[in-house]
Formats: structure tokens, C-alpha cells, sequence
């Protein structure tokens, strides 16, 4: 199994534009989540879902995020428009579902620099 | 909500030494606690977990210890090596189903 994949894996834009990160969750996994990690803040949970469904989005830090899961195997992350503040390690990871002793995976992390 | 505090925030060790890490957390209802480690520009990923039926845990050179009554818990890392370089984070699970992390503690291990 390839793991979760995210792309891109670095990003670098300018303030006011849009960006989009994407993740491709463990096949078979239930659950996704989306986390922010900076070193003011750590790790921060912004939303996550099960079976496609979004269940918590109160980390989301405001409007200018979305996230969507249009099915099994895709969930995106979308900031619009960015701002140097949202310059952060982006990660998704999946578990099998949201029981207490499943483990959640990562993937590799979306560097984001807004400049 | 659960709140887990962790510490110290750094560590530096000589290889060869013990490393230990605490954390404390706020919910009773928490029943499973996982550590991941999270080396330089890479992923977390799960290095041992414990949960709450189970005061001690061991895997090689990496254990944990639980105690529920204090709501804290804690890893030991034992005969360190430089490999053992890294972001620490302990994180609490249970009745919302999401971990809670803490802030992590970056070990450092001097050769």
C-alpha cells in the first residue's frame, strides 16, 4: 500500500490567491482528517471526516478554509483567498475509522508558503 | 473539551542515556494513548501505544507507562541513539473518538 498521498508536497504562493491541497486517504479507510502544524501552535486538527461525511469542522480557523470529500478516495483542502499566516506544514492522515484504538496514518505533509 | 500537556519541550540527552517524556490530560474518558515520533521534515507516525486497561507497555528500547488515577502518562526512551533525533508527540483518545495531541518535546541525542 502506497500510504496517504498528498500533493503538492511543497507550495508557494502569493497572498490573496487560491490554493488547493489534495489527499488520497489508505484505501479502505473510513475516516480522514486534516491537520495544520506550525511551531507556534503544534498540531492542529482543522476537520475531519467519516465515510465522506464531514463530522467536525470547528479547527477550521475561518471562512477563507474549506475542505471537501467528494468520495472515498479524494478530500481537498482549499484556502481562498491565502494569506502569510496560513504558512504551515498541511497534513492529512486516515484511519480505519474512528474507534479508540485505530491508528491514524499520515501523509507526508503540503509545506504551504504564502508570501 | 481534553486538554494534554506535555514536557519538557526539549530534550538533550547523551547517547547511550535514558530519555523520559511526560504528559498529563484533562478528560477521564480517555482510553487510549498513542506516541508518534516525527523525525526532521517527515511525517508523524506511531511508535507505541498504551491503553487504559494497561498500566505498562514495552517495545525494545521504547516504553510507556499509564496512570489513570493522576491522568498522566508517560515514554522512556532507554540506551539512546542519535537516530532517536526527533519531535515526540503523546496524544489522548476517547469519548469524542479524535486524539488530543500535545505540543511535542524535541529529543536531542548527542553521539
Amino acid at each position: 500500500d502506497a500510504g496517504v498521498i498528498q500533493s503538492p508536497r511543497h507550495e508557494v504562493t502569493e497572498m490573496g490567491q487560491e490554493v488547493t491541497l489534495r489527499c488520497k486517504p489508505i484505501s479502505g479507510h473510513n475516516s480522514l482528517f486534516w491537520y495544520r502544524q506550525t511551531m507556534m501552535r503544534g498540531l492542529e486538527l482543522l476537520i475531519y471526516f467519516n465515510n465522506n461525511v464531514p463530522i467536525d469542522d470547528s479547527g477550521m480557523p475561518e471562512d477563507r478554509f474549506s475542505a471537501k470529500m467528494p468520495n472515498a478516495s479524494f478530500s481537498t483542502l482549499k484556502i481562498q483567498p491565502s494569506e502569510p499566516r496560513d504558512s504551515a506544514v498541511y497534513f492529512c492522515a486516515s484511519s480505519l475509522g474512528l474507534a479508540e484504538s485505530y491508528e491514524q496514518y499520515f501523509g507526508p505533509g503540503t509545506r504551504l508558503t504564502v508570501t | 473539551g481534553e486538554n494534554v500537556e506535555q514536557h519538557p519541550s526539549t530534550l538533550s540527552v547523551q547517547e547511550g542515556d535514558s530519555a523520559v517524556i511526560k504528559c498529563t490530560y484533562s478528560d477521564s474518558a480517555s482510553n487510549y494513548f498513542p506516541w508518534y515520533k516525527q523525525e526532521l521534515g517527515k511525517r508523524p507516525q506511531l511508535i507505541i501505544d498504551i491503553r487504559s486497561n494497561v498500566g505498562e507497555k514495552k517495545d525494545q528500547r521504547i516504553a510507556v507507562t499509564l496512570n489513570k488515577t493522576a491522568k498522566h502518562f508517560s515514554l522512556h526512551i532507554t540506551e539512546t541513539q542519535p537516530e532517536d533525533s526527533a519531535v515526540y508527540f503523546c496524544a489522548a483518545k476517547g469519548g469524542s473518538y479524535i486524539p488530543t495531541f500535545g505540543r511535542g518535546t524535541s529529543l536531542i541525542v548527542h553521539p
